[in-house]
């Protein structure tokens, strides 16, 4: 399985501040995601990050909120923009399972409390 | 009605109990099944993987996909305290690169 991690590992921020989240991979990966897990919920997919292309967003995302980057196979930033308390959440990376494009390695996330 | 339903629990067993975990589904065009165990402060661990019906096996854990009930099931064995986790259930049709489809995840409690 690929070893992926994260900085910050949490973060208190204040309101209307930007936070950028790293994910790193011990191996080059196709394809990164991006997810949100705020409490009591679903696991909620923000956008998709290729290598070399914009970021695929998922209703409800937007770029100028999430803006990514992904500027080599193995890297990829999420920055969290004018936050809100609204945007505390665990923020977590994930890459796709060699060999098995359906399902997903998780990163250890990142938790951010917004004040 | 959302796509995937699991109940959140708490659930609370003794030490060596049979523990059952389910979620239902809407999507018809699922296919492809996980189960993820998230300890607190940690991300997400792959469990079990299961394409289409039946039933997979590793160790302790059983995963069982019933696809005419949309329901699918994962059985802990000989619980240990170890255990006590989050488990997620999560799906998705295949070819969609991403679109995993979670349920919200049980809170299991596994007692001395």
């Amino acid at each position: 399985s690929a070893v992926i991690s994260q900085k910050p590992s949490r973060d208190i921020c204040q309101r209307g501040t930007s936070l950028t989240i790293q994910c790193q991979v011990d191996s080059q990966v196709t394809m990164m995601f991006w997810y949100r897990q705020q409490p009591g919920q679903s696991l909620t997919l923000i956008a998709t990050a290729n290598q070399g292309s914009e970021a695929t967003y998922e209703s409800g995302f937007v770029i100028d909120k999430f803006p990514i980057s992904r500027p080599n196979l193995t890297f990829s930033t999420l920055t969290v923009s004018n936050m809100s308390p609204e945007d505390s959440s665990i923020y977590l990376c994930s890459v796709e399972r060699t060999g098995s494009s359906e399902t997903q390695y998780f990163g250890p996330g990142t938790r951010l409390l917004v004040l | 009605q959302k796509e995937v339903e699991q109940d959140p629990g708490p659930l609370s067993v003794p030490e060596g109990a049979i523990v059952s975990l389910n979620c239902t589904y809407s999507n018809s065009a699922f296919q492809y099944f996980m189960w993820y165990r998230q300890y607190s402060r940690k991300g997400p661990e792959l469990l079990m993987y299961t394409y289409s019906s039946g039933n997979k096996e590793d160790g302790r854990f059983t995963a069982q996909v019933d696809k005419s009930s949309k329901y699918i099931s994962l059985f802990i064995r000989d619980s240990q305290p170890s255990d006590s986790a989050t488990y997620l259930c999560a799906m998705n049709s295949g070819g969609s690169q991403g679109n995993l489809i979670f349920g919200k995840g049980t809170k299991l409690s596994v007692k001395p």
